[in-house]
């Protein structure tokens, strides 16, 4: 039962351009909700976070919007850069429990 | 200080042998996580603990899966026996008690051939 989904598996941007991952989740009772970045033979490190009482939090080039009506959170990435090639895992949690997470997308960001 | 630390990184067994992972947490951490990487399913939570305590192991797979946590710098992960389709990468994952984000270890890869 997938709670938390990203439909898209892959994302191919150029740099300097904005860079835009789609998160759906299913569980009303979510109330905290994570993006993780993930490089190859690492574990995810933590990006940004949103809890269900704001709709927008900024960090940097890094934006996460959280729709709470269409259960449907996105990271925004502006510019994006080659080093922000990763796999992005969106997550959500009921309050400080358990954080069920996405399929994760690929971004590529090409020079 | 040193983040959360598993062993070892990389597993190469045959189907049918017994395969233990182990993490210790970030210091002062009260809660850990074993999660599983696949192709097909992404990050799967198996289980958790909160102060060495298990809260939630519905995402183990079968009874060929256990997880323990005999004291707070120390978890064990076990299959037994294992087969070809254990085949992935398990994360350790630890939390303070303030707040909701994860501290993720390297991961160990598992091959079972």
């Amino acid at each position: 039962d997938q709670q938390v989904k990203q439909n898209s598996p892959s994302l191919s941007v150029q740099e300097g351009r904005i860079s835009i991952l789609n998160c759906d989740y299913t569980n009303s009772m979510f109330d905290y909700f994570l993006w993780y970045k993930k490089y190859p033979a690492e574990g995810p490190t933590f990006l940004i976070s949103i809890s269900s009482i704001k709709d927008k939090n900024e960090d940097g080039r890094f934006t996460v919007f959280l729709n709470k009506s269409a259960k449907h959170l996105s990271l925004h990435i502006v510019p994006s850069q080659p080093g922000d090639s990763a796999v992005y895992f969106c997550a959500a949690a009921p309050q400080i429990n358990d954080m069920r997470f996405g399929a994760g997308t690929r971004l590529t960001v090409k020079p | 200080d040193a983040g959360v630390i598993q062993s070892p990184r990389h597993e190469v067994t045959e189907m049918g042998q017994e395969v233990t992972l182990r993490c210790k947490p970030i210091s002062g951490h009260n809660s850990l996580f074993w999660y599983r990487q696949t192709m097909m399913r992404g990050l799967e939570l198996l289980i958790y603990f909160n102060n060495n305590v298990p809260i939630d192991d519905s995402g183990m797979p079968e009874d060929r899966f256990s997880a323990k946590m005999p004291n707070a710098s120390f978890s064990t992960l076990k299959i037994q026996p294992s087969e070809p389709r254990d085949s992935a990468v398990y994360f350790c994952a630890s939390r303070s008690g303030q707040g909701a984000t994860q501290y993720f270890g390297p991961g160990t890869r598992l091959l079972v051939l």
